[in-house]
């Protein structure tokens, strides 16, 4: 059975520092992929940022990154220059199967606080 | 537009009831889903549909029932709600053709059982 283990309930950072989140999978399928979701106060989930195992660069997307070190099978997020906007529960999660057996599972999730 | 749409987004209803949480997507995706979110905020895949077949079924309790009348759409119906129902429930689509493509999600439909 597949994975996800986020160990930071919650974390606190400093306005416009960077955090890093953490993220640690298990998986005996050489074919994956790790996606994080931001899931603010108001409810909604948004779609962050994509890895996928045989990806060769870490993956980036603006002010978010990740931090993949396949060997250690974790996947850590990382927010530089964090903005209040930040505050939220972060979700690590992990593609399942493929095609239409495809499914998503999901961390128990790191809530962030961003400090003014 | 709203690309994910599920109603109601509030539910509150007592035990015994039977009620229903409609879902539709405008993406042109083939695979739906419905997500449980319980109160410590943890997401479990309950179902997922592909082109109106049923695909996933993560050993949910008979009592909900989901249908899909065609791809756009993944409504689900729970019968004799239980305290324990008491969730936030996401839908979700997701495009087949690539293994990059995320989850869209809707808003959720909080459900309160008393």
């Amino acid at each position: 059975a597949q994975k996800i283990t986020q160990t930071q309930p919650g974390m606190f950072v400093q306005e416009k520092e960077a955090v890093t989140l953490d993220c640690t999978y298990d998986t005996s399928d050489p074919s994956y992929g790790l996606f994080w979701y931001k899931q603010p106060s108001s409810g909604e989930m948004i779609f962050l940022i994509y890895q996928g195992s045989y990806d060769q660069q870490n993956a980036t997307e603006g002010r978010y990154s990740l931090n993949f070190q396949k060997a250690r099978k974790s996947a850590n997020l990382v927010i530089s220059a964090s903005q209040l906007g930040d505050s939220a529960m972060y979700f690590c999660a992990m593609r399942e199967g493929s095609g239409r057996g495809f499914k998503t599972i999901f961390g128990a999730g790191t809530r962030l606080f961003v400090k003014a | 537009d709203t690309a994910v749409s599920q109603t109601p987004k509030y539910l509150v209803t007592q035990m015994g009831n039977d009620k229903s949480i409609k879902c539709e997507q405008n993406l042109g995706h083939d695979t739906m889903y419905w997500y449980k979110q319980d109160s410590k905020k943890f997401l479990k895949i309950m179902f997922s549909y592909n082109n109106k077949e049923l695909i996933i079924n993560e050993t949910v309790p008979n009592r909900f029932s989901p249908k899909s009348p065609d791809k756009a759409h993944l409504n689900l119906h729970i019968n004799s709600l239980e305290l324990g129902d008491s969730a936030v429930y996401f839908c979700a689509s997701r495009s087949d053709g690539q293994n990059n493509s995320p989850l869209h999600f809707g808003n959720g439909t909080r459900l309160t059982v008393t």
